[in-house]
């Protein structure tokens, strides 16, 4: 059946560095891609999203390319800020009329 | 205007109490869906409502949970009796139509003693 499966946290980095967090999925056809973010207290709501193979989504300085070949999607951003601290879920919906599924999420962390 | 709204935002209460919790979607939005979320499950889709019908419940753990949409701008989900291995944040959220973007609520948090 269809899954997504990202990578485990939490991830803790410094302000100002790097940030990938891993994504894989499995599905028939070609599924659409999406992140989405869920600041503490609050719902998900939605990064970032990906219809179709090498489409790149963007959103406040978050990037991540559907790669078909290599079945992922990972969620990257040049230079993290404390603000960003939250949890990330890579999702995918098979089809337009699909349900879609989330990974188990990955809590990041920003130190100052 | 307003988002997703859930009420109470937090419910503590005894094993086998009923307990119900409540959302009003966004004006317009004609999709609803009730999520659970723990720990060790991650974010689970319970039940799924088009145009105040449900779609699909295949995601209610079992007789003990039911969930109604009277109207076009509310929902509940009933659990009874309740138990703790039901305590989690349960979400609801709203979609123009179907699996279209979905804007969530901020969340029901439950705990159950």
């Amino acid at each position: 059946g269809n899954s997504v499966t990202q990578m485990e946290g939490p991830v803790t980095l410094s302000e100002e560095a790097f940030l990938t967090i891993n994504c894989t999925y499995t599905a028939t056809g070609y599924p659409s891609l999406f992140w989405y973010v869920q600041y503490p207290g609050e719902g998900l709501q939605l990064l970032l999203k990906a219809t179709k193979a090498d489409d790149k989504g963007s959103n406040k300085g978050f990037e991540a390319t559907y790669r078909k070949e290599t079945t992922s999607f990972h969620l990257e951003k040049g230079s993290v800020q404390v603000s960003d601290s939250a949890v990330y879920f890579c999702a995918l919906r098979a089809g337009r009329d699909d349900k879609i599924i989330f990974g188990k999420g990955t809590r990041l962390h920003i130190l100052p | 205007d307003a988002g997703v709204i859930q009420s109470p935002r937090h419910e503590v209460t005894e094993m086998g109490q009923e307990v119900t919790l409540r959302c009003k979607p966004i004006s317009g939005h004609n999709s609803l869906f009730w999520y659970r979320q723990t720990m060790m499950r991650g974010l689970e889709l319970l039940i799924y409502f088009n145009n105040n019908v449900p779609i699909d419940d295949s995601g209610m753990p079992e007789d003990r949970f039911s969930a109604k949409m009277p109207n076009a701008s509310f929902s509940t989900l009933k659990i009874q009796p309740s138990e703790p291995r039901d305590s989690a944040v349960y979400f609801c959220a709203s979609s123009l139509g179907g699996w279209n973007e979905q804007f969530f609520g901020p969340g029901t948090r439950l705990t159950v003693l």
